[in-house]
């Protein structure tokens, strides 16, 4: 089966420019994470949904950022517009998430951001 | 104090030495627990789980913890150069659905 696919896996833009970034999960799972990855900041938690619906989107930094999942299948996460301190590595994972059940999640590749 | 604390290292341990990984955790509650390896440009990779106090063994690689004193473990026996890595710790709340990743401990092992 294929891991989680992200793409695209590299992006270059310019300030003030939109960014899409897009996740595929695990087929069957049912939980789906993006993350944001920096030197600076390590690993942090931007928005997850459960069963296609956001749970908790405190970790996204501000309005410029907004999530995505129309169905079980894809995700998106959108940066309008976007500036240089977005720039940094955003990973999506996914989770078959059950009552009481294990967390393991799985990452995809990442996409790596670079905002001029 | 952050919910999930690792030191940052970087940890360095000569080929075929035991590399011992630290993780403290501050919520007591904490039921699920995690190792995530990632290598240099890479996405996270799971290599441990443990939900239970006591050891858990998977190879050259066993997670130790103890929720009495809140903490977590990984043990790295013969360590060879290829688990060169920063290893991630997280830690799940009873039904919580997101894991809380401590900052990494980065580890070197020297031919």
């Amino acid at each position: 089966d294929a891991g989680v696919i992200q793409s695209p896996r590299h992006e270059v833009t310019e300030m003030g420019q939109e960014v899409t970034l897009r996740c595929k999960p695990i087929s069957g799972h049912n939980s789906l994470f993006w993350y944001r990855q920096t030197m600076m900041r390590g690993l942090e938690l931007l928005i997850y949904f459960n069963n296609n619906v956001p749970i908790d989107d405190s970790g996204m930094p501000e309005d410029r950022f907004s999530a995505k999942m129309p169905n079980a299948s894809f995700s998106t996460l959108k940066i309008q517009p976007s500036e240089p301190r977005d720039s940094a590595v955003y990973f999506c994972a996914s989770r078959r998430s059950l009552a009481g059940g294990p967390h393991e999640q799985f990452f995809g590749p990442g996409t790596r951001l670079t905002v001029l | 104090q952050k919910e999930v604390e690792q030191n940052s290292g970087p940890l360095s341990v000569p080929e075929g030495a035991i590399a011992s990984l630290n993780c403290t955790y501050s919520d007591r509650v904490s039921q699920s627990f995690f190792w995530y390896r990632q290598y240099s440009g890479k996405s996270p990779e799971l290599i441990m789980s443990i939900y239970s106090n006591g050891d858990k063994e998977d190879g050259r690689f066993t997670a130790q913890l103890n929720k009495a004193s809140q903490y977590v473990s990984l043990l790295i026996r013969d360590s060879q150069p290829s688990d060169s890595a920063t290893y991630l710790c997280a830690v799940n709340k009873p039904n919580a659905g997101k894991s809380t990743f401590g900052d990494g401990t980065t580890l070197t092992v020297k031919p």
